[in-house]
């Protein structure tokens, strides 16, 4: 069981670029989520899904988009990287319970 | 507006003493509330949780208590272990959707330093 993985783990973007950051579980989780965390904050919620084909916004979905076409797979989407989405990114998942994090995506947008 | 806030950014305690970590809320729509311990360079991990109909929850060395008048938990690790030392987050949810769903509201973080 490799739980919840994430792909790439450093990224360095330039303004304008646009990139896909790749989650993927193996744990049969409905729910998965995008998390943010900027440097002494907390997490805050980006999107999130309750299962395949449905997706919704969280706290923060300005300059993101999602797409749930399986059960395993939540990419999140940066269309046109601005500095202020420098952060790391955290995905996850869960039956209902707690949910269970990835290690992360550091980005950085120069 | 911080509906989960931990005011104190960091706590350090002697290797066996008591740690207490602290969390204030102020949406009282939140009903089911989460602990999580996070190390460098790692995503958070579950710890323990409490539901609303509850006021304490114990797990091992780590208790939960909730005091919903005071829209405030806390975190008791009972004795604190020098691999204890990490951020702790708090977290809530307000469970809308009948139990099945989790989007939490974090609070900005405490750093325990367990001293040896």
């Amino acid at each position: 069981n490799a739980g919840v993985t994430q792909t790439p783990k450093f990224r360095i973007l330039k303004i304008g670029q646009s990139m896909t950051l790749q989650c993927t579980q193996d744990m049969n989780h409905n729910y998965m989520y995008w998390y943010r965390q900027d440097p002494g904050m907390g997490l805050k919620l980006i999107y999130y899904s309750v299962g395949a084909g449905i997706t919704d916004k969280g706290e923060v979905p300005n300059g993101y988009n999602v797409s749930r076409s399986t059960t395993e797979d939540f990419p999140l989407r940066l269309e046109l990287a601005a500095p202020s989405q420098t952060s790391v990114y955290f995905c996850a998942s869960s039956y209902g319970g707690a949910g269970f994090f990835g290690p992360g995506t550091r980005l950085t947008v120069l | 507006d911080q509906q989960v806030k931990q005011n104190s950014p960091s706590l350090s305690v002697q290797e066996g003493r008591i740690s207490i970590l602290n969390c204030d809320y102020t949406n009282s729509m939140f009903d089911y509330f989460l602990w999580y311990k996070k190390y460098p360079a790692e995503g958070p991990t579950f710890l323990i949780s409490i539901s609303s109909i509850k006021d304490k929850n114990e797990d091992g060395r780590f208790t939960v208590f909730l005091n919903k008048s005071a829209k405030h938990l806390s975190l008791h690790i009972v004795p604190s272990q020098p691999g204890d030392s990490a951020v702790y987050f708090c977290a809530a949810s307000a469970d809308r959707s009948g139990g099945s769903n989790y989007k939490l509201t974090f609070g900005k973080g405490t750093l325990l330093t367990v001293n040896p």
